[in-house]
């Protein structure tokens, strides 16, 4: 079975630039999740999708990032624009359904904003 | 809003011995406690969980307990070994979008 997919690696930027990264989860996991992960903290919950609709977004800071879910698949985060303190790993994961199931990450990418 | 306090930040021990990491939440409600592993260059795996009906669970090598009065969470790593070297990530969830809190993250060494 493959894992949840993400690209890029690693992205490296300048302040107030646009980035975006791409989510491809497991096949038939209706649920799909954006972390964000600062260097040294666990991850802290962005956007939080089911199917294509979106079920919490409320640590999200609008006013710069945005994520979509078009189809119920595959799913986008952008970040415009960019700040300094937005360096950190953004992690995608998956699970069969919103609940207590199991969350499947990606490997993340990597951000550093200079 | 929820809080998931994790201890300690580093733990170093020589193999073969037992590791303990522990967490303590701040919501009563939370009902479901994920334990995650986190090797270098890879995301967060699940590696146990517990439910707050039961107290304790074991898988092998691994066991977690939890103490519901107290809102405490034990991960329990018995027979160490260099390959459990990792970054541990407790969690905390409850019902309703069911969002996972993570704690602030394990780094243990298992010394050979």
């Amino acid at each position: 079975e493959a894992g949840v997919a993400q690209s890029p690696r690693y992205k490296i930027i300048e302040k107030r630039q646009s980035v975006a990264f791409w989510c491809n989860p497991i096949s038939g996991h209706a649920t799909l999740y954006w972390y964000q992960q600062i260097l040294g903290q666990g991850p802290k919950l962005l956007i939080q999708f089911q199917n294509n609709g979106v079920v919490d977004d409320s640590q999200l800071p609008k006013d710069r990032f945005s994520a979509e879910r078009l189809k119920g698949v595959d799913s986008t985060l952008k970040i415009q624009p960019a700040k300094l303190e937005d360096s950190a790993v953004y992690l995608c994961a998956s699970s069969l359904a919103t609940g207590q199931y199991e969350q499947y990450f990606g490997p993340g990418t990597r951000l550093t904003v200079t | 809003g929820e809080n998931v306090e994790q201890h300690p930040s580093t733990l170093s021990v020589q193999e073969g011995d037992s590791a303990v990491i522990k967490c303590t939440y701040s919501d009563s409600a939370s009902n479901y406690f994920p334990w995650y592993k986190q090797e270098l260059g890879k995301g967060p795996q699940l590696i146990i969980d517990i439910r707050s009906n039961v107290g304790e669970k074991k898988d092998q090598r691994i066991a977690v307990t939890l103490n519901k009065t107290a809102k405490h969470f034990s991960l329990h790593i018995t027979e160490t070994q260099p390959e459990d070297s990792a970054v541990y990530f407790c969690a905390a969830s409850r019902g309703g979008t069911y969002k996972y809190i993570f704690g602030t993250g394990t780094r243990l060494k298992v010394l050979a």
